[in-house]
């Protein structure tokens, strides 16, 4: 079955300890993002990934790190999470850029930072 | 700025009834516009794309529709279920050298039986 799966679904942390988010498609996708999501907002894209080993920052970038040394994982990474980072976030792929190419998005993980 | 607004924020309608879901924007260069409906607790779900030459695009009982001039978009749910209860998200990707993708903030349907 085509999808992208995350994981952990929930996580509940303490502000400063380091953590990471996998996230990992099975669609050969060229295309995977970072989105968090929070309560009257839209999606806001944290970072974003064209191809293998190319990464670039999306509209809310600050205090996360991603990396993509294959084709199929994009780990979110949180160094020093803080409470204003309670989320929940989204991992999605697409063919190529999402402008053209439907987004498949994971089922979100739901992250509370203490 | 490049924005997409939705309205209403949410909405209760009976089963089996019609309902009318809202998008506004003003990204621009306009590339094309998507509907997706979130489950809760799962990730978005793509119903519809129509880009600036279509004006109308159906996924069953979803009918979307886009006038590219006045920059508006409308969900149209037809026959109400139960499992329609979600939130709708309009998103809009303009034809820049960033390829940006806008997405609004979504109106909560909830059907009610």
């Amino acid at each position: 079955e085509a999808q992208v799966t995350q994981n952990p679904r929930y996580l509940i942390t303490v502000t400063g300890k380091k953590l990471t988010v996998t996230c990992s498609q099975n669609m050969n996708h060229e295309y995977m993002s970072w989105y968090r999501q929070d309560p009257g907002l839209g999606l806001r894209q944290i970072y974003y990934s064209m191809n293998v080993e190319v990464t670039d920052k999306g509209d809310v970038p600050e205090g996360y790190k991603v990396s993509r040394k294959e084709k199929r994982n994009f780990p979110l990474i949180l160094e020093s999470p803080s409470p204003n980072q309670t989320s929940l976030y989204f991992c999605a792929s697409s063919l190529s850029v999402p402008t053209y190419n439907e987004q498949f998005f994971g089922p979100g993980t739901r992250l509370t930072v203490l | 700025k490049n924005q997409v607004e939705q309205s209403p924020q949410s909405l209760i309608i009976l089963e089996g009834k019609n309902c009318t879901l809202q998008c506004n924007y003003t990204v621009s260069p306009f590339s094309n516009l998507r509907w997706y409906k979130q489950d809760t607790g799962r990730g978005p779900v793509s119903l519809t794309i129509m880009t600036f030459s279509e004006n109308t695009k159906s996924n069953g009982r979803y009918t979307a529709t886009l006038d590219a001039d006045t920059k508006q978009s409308s969900l149209h749910i037809t026959a109400s279920q139960l499992s329609d209860s979600a939130s709708y998200i309009c998103v809009v990707s303009a034809n820049t050298g960033g390829f940006k993708t806008i997405f609004g903030a979504g109106t909560r349907l909830f059907v009610k039986a």
